[in-house]
């Protein structure tokens, strides 16, 4: 089944401790991407991917690293969680342009105390 | 800049009744995608409709259309026969073409009534 996992898909934690969200996709898609979702703002892009070794920073990157050493996978990495970082996560991706539509994870909610 | 802006944070429709989402965007673009997500309360985000700019006619998927206006940077979902399955919160979303990259509104909360 074609699809984009992420994991954990919960995730509760305290400020300072460094953490990973995984995502993978099975589509062979060039595009990834990770968004955030907060109450009131919609989804706003973190950081994204053209292709292996290709990173660039979306709208909110402060605070967030991400790396893309194989086409299937893109972590997002929190060096040190700070509480403002407390949101729901998705993952997405989509083969490259022209195409447009991005197929999304299930998403990981994160709490930072 | 490129924004899109959902002026309805919630509704609510009658089961079976028709309701419509609105949404407006702002580009300088003449090419460009829009999209309507439902996010459900599993939090997937599902895509339900899309629509190419250069396409005067209105997407339709089932139960589900859009009015697109281009002239008035519009881009209205219409649900038919509401159903207790379309309660979730719906994304209006713009990516300009050939470019890796899609703006979200901040969302409507659509509640269906029984």
């Amino acid at each position: 089944e074609a699809q984009v996992t992420q994991n954990p898909r919960y995730l509760i934690t305290v400020t300072g401790k460094k953490l990973t969200v995984t995502c993978s996709q099975n589509m062979n898609h060039e595009y990834m991407s990770w968004y955030r979702q907060d109450p009131g703002l919609g989804l706003r892009q973190i950081y994204y991917s053209m292709n292996v070794e290709v990173t660039d920073k979306g709208d909110v990157p402060e605070g967030y690293k991400v790396s893309r050493k194989e086409k299937r996978n893109f972590p997002l990495i929190l060096e040190s969680p700070s509480p403002n970082q407390t949101s729901l996560y998705f993952c997405a991706s989509k083969p490259g342009a022209p195409s447009v539509t991005q197929y999304f994870g299930p998403g990981t909610r994160l709490t930072v105390l | 800049a490129q924004t899109v802006t959902q002026s309805q944070p919630e509704m609510s429709v009658q089961e079976a009744e028709t309701v419509t989402l609105s949404c407006t965007y702002d580009t300088s673009e003449s090419d460009y995608y829009l999209f309507w997500y439902k996010q459900p309360p599993s939090r997937q985000m599902i895509l339900v409709i899309r629509q190419e700019a250069y396409k005067q006619q209105n997407a339709t998927e089932n139960r589900f259309s859009v009015n697109f206006q281009k002239a008035a940077k519009s881009f209205s979902l219409k649900i038919s026969d509401s159903q207790l399955g379309d309660a979730a919160m719906y994304f209006c979303a713009y990516s300009p073409a050939q470019r890796d990259k899609i703006i979200f509104g901040k969302g409507t909360r659509l509640h269906i009534l029984p």
